[in-house]
């Protein structure tokens, strides 16, 4: 079946740092991936995602590029923020029958904490 | 604001009781889902629910029940026969079409006493 890897936690850096959280997957299928991130006592919220090979998602200074020869999704911030803080989750939806009706297929998080 | 709220924040629930988490969206989205999260597990689906009236179970189903009877809500009863039922429970929804984007809730965090 499908599954997703994260790096393992907590991940502790000081303002101004570069990130990098690691991911890899498996799947059967052509997955779309994502990162999705949750702030403390909240929700998840997407942050970017991408849904083919070599197609690289930013947001808000975050990038994540898909690579299908690695089967990885790594992801990257030049300079990390206080407000960074969080719990980053990588994810991937297996469209392997046509469909995925928002079934998607979580790491088990990295907890990122950014000093400053 | 548009946006999907659950409730209660905090709930415990004593041994053999149901109890039942609600949630509540007002983003017109077709599609719902539970999710359940455990400290370094990420999330599991429990249940789903792409129209009103029908839901299908997701990996983690047993011990749980769910019902659509109006688009806006689809709460969640963790039953008596779900033996762990500690852990924090998210609720999301989905555009329609754009099943992979899915916007959550603040979540609750169920407790055993």
């Amino acid at each position: 079946g499908d599954s997703v890897t994260q790096m393992e936690g907590p991940v502790t850096l000081s303002e101004e740092a570069f990130l990098t959280i690691n991911c890899t997957y498996t799947a059967t299928g052509y997955p779309s991936l994502f990162w999705y991130v949750q702030y403390p006592g909240e929700g998840l919220q997407l942050l970017l995602k991408a849904t083919k090979a070599d197609d690289k998602g930013s947001n808000k200074g975050f990038e994540a590029t898909y690579r299908k020869e690695t089967t990885s999704f790594h992801l990257e911030k030049g300079s990390v923020q206080v407000s960074d803080s969080a719990v980053y989750f990588c994810a991937l939806s297996d469209h392997a029958g046509g469909t995925s009706y928002g079934k998607l297929t979580f790491g088990q998080g990295t907890i990122l904490t950014v000093h400053p | 604001d548009g946006g999907i709220t659950q409730s209660p924040k905090y709930l415990f629930r004593k041994e053999g009781q149901n109890v039942t988490l609600s949630c509540e969206q007002n983003l017109n989205h077709d599609a719902m889902y539970w999710y359940r999260q455990d400290p370094g597990q990420g999330l599991r689906l429990i249940y789903y629910s792409q129209i009103v009236n029908d839901f299908q179970k997701g990996d983690i189903a047993e011990g749980y029940s769910v019902s659509r009877e109006k688009k806006e809500s689809f709460p969640l009863t963790v039953t008596s026969a779900q033996k762990n039922p500690t852990a924090f429970y998210l609720c999301a929804s989905s555009i329609p079409g754009r099943n992979e984007k899915l916007f959550f809730g603040s979540g609750t965090q169920l407790s055993v006493l």
